[in-house]
């Protein structure tokens, strides 16, 4: 399967920055890109869809002024977290894929101070 | 619907046992199920997956089930082993590209 890399892999930061997380295909390229976070002990809830040349689209309740995401080419896309505060702490996961494959970053653990 | 935030279930089985994890799934119209093994602090990965005009599908180890009349879906691990204590999630597809996850179980192995 695709090899999909994040970046990085932790990540601290105080209340109010702004925090970028890459998300990169090694080997395959994807039009579509996803975005999930996922708090402990919780599922993975889709924040939004990337589409590659266009605008995000998000799920009910993801703000997209906060999570800006770019998906500039076919193997990165970025999920910046603006003005992040606590209650966004949490482990941020992207994915690619095609219609029957789905390749899943190893995630980025954010904690916002 | 869109899946809610829940804390997980634990199912506790003996090394050697076989473990059966189970899923409900919210679309009738989803045509292609997977099943992912996250370990902790890892992303997701890929386990085996089903499609809709089947009802069973065997792997190494393991075998997921379909039952699309009451939208259920199991995966069963044969002689669980301590590498397989992770949390599981099924994910069933909803949309062209799109998934939406279930809210998993984590697996204890017992030594």
């Amino acid at each position: 399967g695709a090899v999909v890399s994040q970046h990085p892999s932790r990540v601290i930061c105080k209340s109010g920055t702004s925090v970028k997380i890459e998300c990169r295909s090694l080997d395959f390229q994807a039009t579509t890109m996803f975005w999930y976070r996922q708090f402990p002990k919780q599922s993975l809830m889709l924040m939004a869809t990337s589409n590659e040349g266009s605008k995000a689209t998000y799920e009910q309740g993801v703000e997209k002024d906060k999570f800006l995401i770019n998906h500039a080419s076919l193997t990165l896309s970025t999920l910046t977290v603006t003005s992040a505060h606590p209650e966004d702490s949490s482990f941020y996961i992207c994915s690619m894929g095609a219609a029957y494959e789905q390749y899943f970053g190893p995630g980025t653990r954010l904690t916002v101070t | 619907g869109e899946s809610v935030g829940l804390h997980l279930p634990t199912l506790s089985v003996q090394e050697g046992d076989n473990s059966i994890i189970n899923c409900a799934y919210s679309n009738s119209a989803s045509d292609y199920f997977i099943w992912y093994k996250q370990e902790s602090g890892k992303g997701p990965q890929f386990i085996i997956d089903i499609r809709s005009n089947m009802d069973k599908r065997q792997g190494q180890r393991v075998t997921v089930l379909l039952n699309k009349t009451v939208k259920h879906l199991s995966l069963q691990i044969a002689a669980t082993q301590p590498g397989d204590s992770a949390v599981y999630f099924c994910a069933e597809r909803v949309g062209t590209y799109k998934y939406i996850f279930g809210t998993g179980t984590r697996l204890k192995v017992l030594a």
